[in-house]
């Protein structure tokens, strides 16, 4: 089973949609989520962090479920911009993991006129 | 501007002529890092650094090896490339305790 899991899609989706991308990860100590942005060809960019109360980043909104193991990302009223693949991080910061980061395999959106 | 620099961007190369691809930043940063990226595979971690002198292996550090002599340097070494290494290839850094990692532009590698 792979560390995180990410549905690869792609989402194809209208200008002005709700889209939703979920991630989970199996290993239940990890400590710190991420949701990046990578366009294509270009450098991941931390798009969020994600927290356990739920954060709101704009039309961007990300919620952790600890129990469930698994993260989820919220794009309301899509925009031509939002097309990219977004990836979901995960740090499992024990013994000597200071700083692993564990990516995601990356989710594409794709938002058309 | 703070940034994260790579050099080469691009680097078509024959497998077992050993080449070096440098990263450097100018933020302070303690930590540094190098992944590579693949498709279906996602970004995957080579080496990392969390200080001067100070390196350990990531989770797939075969074929490879760094040096930090230098906290602002963080160069990737390939002794003798082989064609399983053609990949995209990513510099990162942040600072110790910050969790938010500072991605280079990325170096396209081709081993022939």
């Amino acid at each position: 089973r792979k560390e995180v899991e990410q549905d690869p899609g792609p989402f194809n989706v209208p200008e002005g949609a709700t889209v939703a991308f979920n991630c989970t990860y199996s290993n239940s100590a990890s400590q710190s989520f991420f949701w990046y942005r990578q366009d294509c060809r270009k450098e991941p960019k931390l798009l969020m962090s994600v927290y356990s109360s739920g954060n709101e980043d704009g039309r961007f909104t990300a919620q952790l479920n600890r129990a469930s193991q698994y993260i989820s990302l919220l794009i309301r009223d899509s925009k031509l911009s939002d097309s990219a693949t977004y990836l979901c991080v995960v740090n499992f910061a024990g013994g000597t993991s200071y700083g692993k980061l564990t990516f995601g395999q990356g989710t594409i959106l794709t938002v058309h006129p | 501007e703070a940034q994260v620099t790579q050099n080469p961007r691009y680097l078509i190369t024959v497998t077992g002529k050993k080449l070096t691809v440098t990263c450097s930043q100018n933020m302070n940063h303690e930590y540094m890092s190098w992944y590579r990226q693949d498709p279906g595979l996602g970004l995957r971690q080579i080496y990392y650094s969390m200080n001067v002198e100070v390196t350990d292996k990531g989770d797939v550090p075969e074929g490879y090896k760094v040096s930090r002599k230098e906290k602002r340097n963080f160069p990737l070494i390939l002794e003798s490339p082989s064609p399983n290494q053609t990949s995209l290839y990513f510099c990162a850094s942040s600072l110790l305790g910050q969790e938010t990692q500072y991605f280079g532009p990325g170096t396209r590698l081709l081993v022939l």
